[in-house]
């Protein structure tokens, strides 16, 4: 969805370097998602924010941090990435209008190497 | 917490033919359905979506069933075509919870061969 963009949209690093990733959306929610796909696994949940000032931890959240720096911008942070967090990264919207729906951008293709 | 199975991993149809997956979810609690659909390069797409008060939902070809009582609901497409072709996800989102914060089932790869 391009109300929803994610850059960059492929990224290979190294093990250790820090890396960000960022979402930003156009649709006007009010919470934001990041969510990472592996084969076999489908889509699980890493963080998510409310708002602004509410961050929350998802079911995969170790070794990821992120940042909330306005309310159509969020950001997942790997401090020192490692190999197993090579996979697709996936940034959503939603809020209460959207009655359940989330909306997701194109996805980034990290590579750790 | 929640847990959602997707069933088959893989499914292959002639066009025209019908195509089933299936999802079970563990939680009760659980209240909203979506599917989406993930073509090659580009994110999922929410396309159709049940709530626990409605036993079935259809949209042109496409419908999804709930059974509340054995946790499972399923999707189904008719008259499929080459561009249903992608990878399917169900998901299911608890009662109370934010919206967007799903737990999805592990992916079906849907390929319609003409």
């Amino acid at each position: 969805d391009a109300d929803v963009t994610q850059t960059p949209r492929n990224r290979i690093t190294k093990t250790g370097k820090r890396i960000m990733l960022e979402c930003s959306q156009t649709k006007g929610h009010d919470r934001m998602y990041w969510y990472r796909q592996d084969p076999g696994l489908g889509l699980r949940l890493i963080y998510y924010s409310f708002d602004v000032k509410d961050i929350n931890k998802g079911e995969i959240s170790d070794g990821y941090s992120v940042s909330r720096q306005a309310q159509a911008k969020f950001s997942l942070s790997l401090e020192s990435a490692i190999p197993n967090q090579t996979a697709l990264y996936f940034c959503a919207t939603s809020s209460e209008a959207t009655g359940g729906a989330a909306f997701f951008g194109q996805g980034t293709r990290l590579t750790v190497v | 917490g929640e847990n959602v199975e997707q069933h088959p991993s893989t499914l292959s149809v002639q066009e025209g033919d019908s195509a089933v997956i299936k999802c079970t979810y563990s939680d009760s609690a659980s209240n909203y359905f979506p599917w989406y659909k993930q073509e090659l390069g580009k994110g999922p797409q929410l396309i159709i979506d049940i709530r626990s008060n409605v036993g079935e939902k259809k949209d042109q070809r496409i419908a999804v069933t709930l059974n509340k009582t054995a946790k499972h609901f399923s999707l189904h497409i008719t008259e499929t075509q080459p561009e249903d072709s992608a990878v399917y996800f169900c998901a299911a989102r608890k009662r109370g919870t934010s919206y967007g914060k799903l737990t999805f089932g592990q992916g079906t790869i849907l390929t319609v061969h003409p």
